[in-house]
């Protein structure tokens, strides 16, 4: 049963547009990311937080950045969207750190048109 | 740095044959290795996991994966898949100690035929 949960499911949207996807974990984790999912399925990570503080900030374009109010939340806002960055956006959350088993949302697929 | 290797993008096997996919690590330290599940339009879910001990760790649904580490391995078998069981599998590593982050593999896509 999912209990990370990312809304919206699905965002169209044009380019230079500002989007914000939210996600909420309910399993009293210390631990959320985001990774982008590519439609060759290539997973990358892009953010880490670990009781609210980043620990983890892969080489992401500065359009992207995360928000955290607190260890259940995890947004991620995109300033000005580019057609690259079409795709599915997933959260996750873990016990503490990568190390324990890692539960993923169902993804926000952004189209960029 | 840690990488890793899916050397096979795509495994078809029948129902009931077994099967086994491939996964190659890189790292020079002490990891964690791991296999999650990803069906279609859904997000991963964990399989299993190792870091020390047994080196043939099971997990849900029947998955078992076998570490080696003279061959840098840690590949995943099913002795008898169903339908249900194709997927898109991805294998992934992490440093020890308070990580942010799983390394995955480009992915092994597993369709079982009826």
């Amino acid at each position: 049963e999912t209990a990370v949960f990312q809304t919206p499911n699905y965002h169209v949207t044009q380019v230079g547009n500002e989007v914000s996807f939210n996600c909420k974990q309910t399993l009293g984790h210390d631990t959320m990311y985001w990774y982008k999912q590519d439609s060759k399925k290539l997973l990358k990570i892009m953010f880490s937080y670990n009781n609210k503080q980043l620990i983890v900030n892969e080489t992401v374009p500065r359009r992207f950045s995360p928000q955290s109010s607190d260890k259940a939340h995890l947004n991620l806002r995109i300033k000005s969207v580019e057609p690259e960055d079409s795709a599915v956006y997933l959260c996750a959350s873990s016990l503490q750190g990568a190390n324990t088993e890692v539960f993923f949302g169902k993804g926000t697929r952004l189209t960029v048109v | 740095t840690q990488t890793v290797s899916q050397s096979d993008a795509h495994v078809t096997v029948f129902e009931g044959d077994s099967v086994e996919l491939r996964c190659n690590y890189s790292y020079g330290g002490s990891i964690y290795l791991s296999w999650y599940i990803q069906h279609h339009g859904h997000g991963l879910q964990f399989l299993l996991k190792y870091y020390s001990g047994n080196p043939v760790v099971q997990g849900v649904n029947g998955f078992e994966a076998e570490f080696s580490k003279s061959d840098s391995s840690f590949h995943l078998r099913k002795a008898s898949v169903h339908w249900s069981d194709s997927a898109v599998y991805f294998c992934a590593v992490s440093a020890t100690g308070n990580t942010g982050k799983l390394i995955f593999g480009l992915g092994t896509t597993l369709q079982v035929q009826p």
